[in-house]
């Protein structure tokens, strides 16, 4: 158990719905990570958050937004959602600013599937 | 841009035997490496890491990766496989100058055979 926790494990929605998945860091840790992993893109970064802040940004797409909260925890928005947004959705997190070095631990993922 | 490369899908082992996947990367500097390992239905687990220093790493359930920076390589091996080391390896790369992002390989399949 990294101590990254995730809610909810499991998401079934529709076309064109919105939902937002939730991360925990574990405790201590002041980074957030946000990583798409699908079977044709493989495991994808999209957002990273520092206490508070946005950090560093990548592959996300205009449609999706996060944020991280006073307490750290962290929050992924999903919406007008697509067929091919079905995926598991890992938030990891990391002590830091997330310096290169800085080792990411992963929660257990959220599974998104989109009818 | 930073690019890792696992070239092979699935690695076949015995039980028993040494095991390697591999992994080559591109970094415009330094690169720092990480291999996580992927079991059914989990996340990722961190296995090791090469920041700097000496090139063979030593990470966790025994398995060490070596960096080669003339070959950009950093193979990750076991000196004797275990069944239940079947699982989904990932490489990941970070540029320094670029903190934030790790970027990962598509992953490779390992299973340990009886």
């Amino acid at each position: 158990d990294s101590g990254v926790t995730q809610t909810p494990k499991h998401l079934i929605t529709a076309t064109g719905q919105r939902v937002t998945l939730r991360c925990s860091p574990r405790s201590g840790d002041l980074s957030v990570y946000w990583y798409q992993q699908s079977l044709d893109q493989g495991l994808q970064f999209l957002i990273q958050y520092y206490n508070g802040e946005e950090r560093a940004k990548g592959n996300i797409l205009e449609r999706f937004s996060a944020q991280q909260f006073p307490d750290l925890h962290s929050e992924l928005n999903l919406s007008s959602l697509e067929l091919g947004d079905s995926a598991l959705y890992f938030c990891a997190s990391s002590v830091g600013g997330g310096s290169s070095q800085e080792t990411q631990y992963f929660g257990p993922g959220t599974r998104l599937l989109v009818l | 841009a930073q690019s890792v490369a696992q070239p092979e899908d699935q690695v076949n082992v015995a039980e028993g035997n040494p095991l390697t996947v591999k992994c080559t990367y591109s970094v415009s500097g330094n690169p720092y490496l990480f291999w996580y390992v992927q079991y059914p239905n989990r996340g990722l687990q961190f296995l090791l890491k090469y920041i700097t220093g000496d090139n063979l790493v030593k990470g966790s359930y025994g398995f060490e990766a070596e960096f080669n920076k003339s070959q950009t390589s950093f193979h990750l091996k076991k000196p004797s496989a275990l069944v239940s080391d079947s699982a989904l390896y990932f490489c990941a790369v970070r540029d320094p100058s670029n903190a934030g992002k790790s970027t990962f390989g598509d992953g490779t399949t390992l299973t340990v055979k009886p």
